[in-house]
């Protein structure tokens, strides 16, 4: 059973950098499949933040990637994001997910989500 | 850039009734179509994949169609459990989510 657990503060200053780490269980993060980072601010739709792959490849949403660090530790079986800069328009729910992407197959979907975790941007 | 708009936004229905949740692109798209459904106070979770293939353990109720600028989500009876809001997603690039639709009971 695929499982990813979300882990980091819930509460960042503004202009700091939000960090959190998700856990992958029951998966190998080396395998085939991509991994994901979203975002949901409260009482609003769904965002994406980015995706990055075991080999070390990200692939950032255009309008947060001057801000966004992804990075994979295949060793701990986890990804992590970093958002800089933050302000509160950055105060979400914050969700980590298994990514399966294949443009051969014409596919792109998250299957697996973290349960989430809300950060809020407040000094 | 491609926009993705749900309609309705918002939709009343009964225990039993057949639903549709329409996802329209703003121009012609391939079949990188997903959708999700999100209970209160809940991660989504994924029904439907390349437009119309059910993800395992999805309940058969369930099912996806469209192609081009309109794609449907369609819930044959609906169930009490099924009150959620509902997400499209597509990839072009990047992907990107429509606003969603919520189902209430009425």
């Amino acid at each position: 059973q695929v499982q990813l657990q979300e882990s980091g503060p819930g509460l960042v200053n503004p202009s700091e950098t939000l960090s959190l780490t998700c856990a992958v269980s029951g998966y190998s993060i080396s395998s085939s499949y991509y991994w994901g980072w979203i975002r949901q601010p409260p009482g609003k739709g769904l965002e994406w933040i980015g995706t990055t792959y075991h080999s070390g490849s990200t692939y950032y949403n255009p309008s947060l990637r001057s801000r966004i660090t992804m990075t994979i530790d295949t060793s701990k079986n986890q990804f992590s994001l970093r958002l800089s800069s933050v302000t509160a328009a950055d105060t979400a729910l914050y969700y980590c997910a298994r990514v399966r992407w294949s443009n051969a197959a014409v596919l792109y979907y998250f299957d697996y989500w973290g349960q989430g975790t809300l950060v809020t941007v407040s000094s | 850039d491609i926009q993705l708009t749900q309609s309705p936004s918002f939709l009343s229905a009964s225990v039993g009734d057949r639903v549709t949740i329409t996802c329209r692109a703003s121009q012609g798209i391939s079949s990188y179509l997903a959708w999700y459904q999100q209970e209160p106070g809940k991660a989504p979770k994924l029904l439907i994949y390349a437009a119309s293939t059910l993800q395992s353990g999805v309940p058969s109720r369930f099912s996806g169609s469209g192609s081009g600028t309109e794609f449907t989500l369609t819930i044959s009876s609906l169930q009490p459990e099924d009150f959620a809001t509902y997400y499209c997603q597509h990839f072009n690039g990047y992907p990107f989510f429509g606003g969603g639709t919520k189902v209430e009971i009425k």
